[in-house]
């Protein structure tokens, strides 16, 4: 079945920290995003990607990374978490038009 | 700076009354728009799109787009307590292909 697909769904980790939020996606979908959300406000892009080898900073400043080697594989890298990136991270893709996302389930990242 | 608004609500109807919610949005060139529905501790899901003037239905869903007055609503017949979710209104800006911009959303409460 086709998916997309987030790990870890939950993470708590110390402030220094390297991490990873995992997205693949079997969708078959050239455009992927990465959003972050806080409670009770708006959605806002950090990462997107046309394709592979393709990435853009979104319009919310990030301290964040992205890559994109494979068409379903577009990981989110943070070379050192700080309290202030925690946050729900969530992970889209979409096929040819852009507002018809799709959304994986979400990290839900707290940096203590 | 490009703005969607709406009332964060919660907005609280009775079982199998009409719920409505609005949406208002800055950029006159703005193409498309896009109603996703949020359930609590969840990713949040496409329910509508809709990218011209007037009404367009699916089950029971209907929304509508006035550019004109820069207004985009959603209204929901028989509301069910199932309806009970956050609804994000999401604007495609225009000279923008892949960036979507997000309100804050909607909390809607349907009480049996």
């Amino acid at each position: 079945e086709a998916d997309i697909y987030q790990t870890p769904r939950y993470l708590v980790i110390g402030t220094g920290k390297k991490i990873t939020l995992e997205c693949s996606q079997t969708m078959g979908h050239d455009k992927m995003y990465w959003y972050q959300q806080d409670p009770g406000m708006e959605l806002h892009l950090i990462h997107y990607s046309y394709g592979v080898n393709s990435t853009e900073k979104g319009d919310l400043s990030s301290e964040s990374t992205v890559s994109r080697i494979r068409t379903e594989h577009f990981p989110l890298t943070l070379e050192s978490a700080r309290p202030s990136h925690t946050s729900q991270y969530l992970c889209a893709s979409s096929e040819y038009n852009p507002g018809k996302l799709f959304f994986g389930s979400g990290t839900q990242l707290s940096v203590l | 700076q490009k703005e969607v608004e709406q009332n964060s609500g919660p907005l609280s109807v009775p079982e199998g009354a009409i719920a409505s919610l609005n949406c208002t949005y800055s950029d006159r060139g703005s193409q498309s728009f896009f109603w996703y529905r949020q359930y609590s501790g969840k990713s949040p899901e496409l329910i509508m799109s809709i990218y011209s003037n007037g009404d367009k239905e699916d089950g029971r869903f209907t929304a509508q787009l006035n550019k004109a007055s820069q207004y985009v609503s959603l209204l929901i017949r028989d509301s069910q307590p199932s309806d009970s979710a956050t609804y994000l209104c999401a604007v495609n800006p225009g000279g923008s292909n892949y960036k979507l911009t997000f309100g804050k959303g909607t909390l809607l409460t349907v009480n049996p």
